[in-house]
C-alpha cells in the first residue's frame, strides 16, 4: 500500500514569511497527526485529527500555526509568520488502530 | 513536554554485537512503542508493548516493560550496519481511542562494520 505522502520535502524561507505543508495519509486512516521535530529531539505532537475534526491541538502555537483537514483525507499545516525557532522537520503521520505510519517529513529552514 | 527519556543518548558498537537502549517515563501508560528513524527520513514503527505485557519479541528485537519502574528497554541482537539510526520510545497514555504518542529524545545508534 502507498505510504504517507508529504510535500514539499524541503523549504527555505525568511522569517516573517508564510509557508504551507501538505500531507496525504494512507487511504482509510481516519486519524492524522502533525508533529514538529527539532534537531536532536523527538517529535512533538502539534495537532491530531480524527476524520475532519480536531482531537488535540493543545501544543499548537495558534497565534501562528494553523491546520485543516477539510474533507477528512489530506491535510495542510500553515505557519504565518514564521520565526527562526520554527526551523524543524514537520512530520505527518496517520493511523487506523494505534500504530502510526509516518511520512518522510518536510525540512523547514527559517533564515 | 517529552514523556520518555532514552538512555544512552548515543551508542556506538561493532557489527554483530548486541545493542541495548533504555527508556524511562513519568506517567501511567496504555502502551509503549519503539520507533526507528534513519538520517533525514520519517519514523518507522518497530514494536508495541502493552502495559499488561512484560516482554515482546520481533525478529532481532526484544522489548521489555517494567511498569513498576516506569521503564522499558529495547535490545537489538546481532546488530548490522543497517541498524544505524536513531531509536525513539513513545508512550501512549491517552486512554480511549485517541492514541496520542509522546516521544523521548532518542538514542543515536551507530553500528560500525
Amino acid at each position: 500500500e502507498a505510504g504517507v505522502a508529504q510535500s514539499p520535502r524541503y523549504k527555505i524561507i525568511e522569517k516573517r514569511q508564510s509557508v504551507a505543508f501538505w500531507c496525504n495519509p494512507i487511504s482509510g486512516h481516519a486519524t492524522l497527526y502533525w508533529y514538529q521535530q527539532i534537531l536532536g529531539q523527538g517529535p512533538k505532537l502539534l495537532i491530531q485529527f480524527q476524520n475532519n475534526g480536531v482531537v488535540d491541538d493543545s501544543q499548537l502555537p495558534k497565534d501562528r500555526f494553523s491546520a485543516e483537514r477539510l474533507k477528512g483525507v489530506d491535510s495542510t499545516l500553515k505557519i504565518q509568520p514564521a520565526k527562526l525557532e520554527d526551523s524543524a522537520v514537520y512530520l505527518c503521520a496517520s493511523s487506523l488502530y494505534g500504530e502510526q505510519y509516518f511520512g518522510p517529513g518536510t525540512r523547514l529552514t527559517v533564515t | 513536554s517529552q514523556q520518555g527519556e532514552e538512555d544512552p543518548q548515543a551508542l556506538s558498537i561493532q557489527e554483530g554485537e548486541n545493542a541495548t537502549m533504555n527508556c524511562s517515563y513519568k506517567t501511567s501508560i496504555n502502551n509503549l512503542q519503539w520507533y526507528r528513524q534513519n538520517s533525514g527520513r520519517g519514523l518507522v514503527h518497530l514494536i508495541l508493548i502493552r502495559s499488561n505485557e512484560r516482554e515482546k519479541h520481533s525478529g532481532r528485537l526484544r522489548v521489555t516493560l517494567d511498569t513498576s519502574k516506569k521503564s522499558s528497554s529495547l535490545l537489538i541482537t546481532a546488530s548490522r550496519a543497517a541498524d544505524t539510526a536513531s531509536y525513539f520510545c513513545a508512550t501512549d497514555g491517552s486512554g480511549g481511542s485517541n492514541y496520542k504518542l509522546t516521544f523521548g529524545k532518542g538514542t543515536l545508534l551507530t553500528v560500525n562494520p
